[in-house]
């Protein structure tokens, strides 16, 4: 099956900076990675996704990239806002089978 | 409520009792997933269902019985449960599993006694 695995697993950077979490997984068949943010006390939400079929995506502030060849891809944060403090969860997917989650990166803003 | 709830929000129970937990979602999907979340595991999945059939089990112990009657309900049976098993536990529903996004319950905090 597939493994998920994420890095750092705790972020520290100054507000104004930039922030980057990066995924590794393990199964050549998965083509879809989405990303999600748990604030404290929170649910996890969707922030944001890409398929296989594209290399980067963005969405305003966010964006991801993605490198099927080495296997791996990366949540980028730019101009971090304190309210971009939170756990942030990767994963990956193959076809219809589970989603399989990485375990996690908490990502704490200085103001 | 729209979405996907779970009650009760919280329940301390102690290793002897038995009691349920719910999960409903009100989206018209047809997976739900059952999540453990603890400091050691940020995200752990327990069970998954696709059209009430259940696709996953995580190695997951006995002394967790998952039910699943139809595609909005979800529940998680527990008895005779350990100190370990305290923990938050999240329920997800999605369209499919696969490449789908997942919509969490605000989870139900359990603590064992």
């Amino acid at each position: 099956g597939e493994n998920v695995e994420q890095h750092p697993s705790t972020l520290s950077v100054q507000e104004g900076d930039s922030a980057v979490i990066k995924c590794t997984y393990s199964d050549s068949a998965s083509n879809y990675f989405p990303w999600y943010k748990q604030e404290l006390g929170k649910r996890p939400q969707l922030i944001i996704d890409i398929r296989s079929n594209v290399g980067e995506k963005k969405d305003q502030r966010i964006a991801v990239t993605l490198n099927k060849t080495a296997k791996h891809f990366s949540l980028h944060i730019t101009e971090t806002q304190p309210e971009d403090s939170a756990v942030y969860f990767c994963a990956g997917s193959g076809g219809y089978q589970k989603v399989t989650f990485g375990t996690g990166t908490k990502l704490q803003v200085i103001p | 409520e729209t979405g996907v709830t779970q009650t009760p929000r919280h329940l301390v129970m102690g290793m002897t009792n038995k009691k349920s937990l719910k999960c409903e979602q009100h989206l018209g999907h047809n997976a739900m997933y059952w999540y453990k979340q603890s400091a050691k595991k940020p995200l752990e999945l327990m069970f998954v269902y696709n059209f009430k059939e259940q696709t996953e089990n995580n190695s997951v112990p006995s002394r967790f019985s998952p039910e699943c009657p139809n595609s909005s309900h979800l529940f998680l049976h527990l008895h005779t449960l350990q100190p370990e098993d305290s923990a938050l536990y999240l329920c997800a529903s999605s369209q499919g599993t696969g490449p789908y996004e997942q919509y969490f319950g605000p989870g139900t905090r359990l603590t064992v006694t």
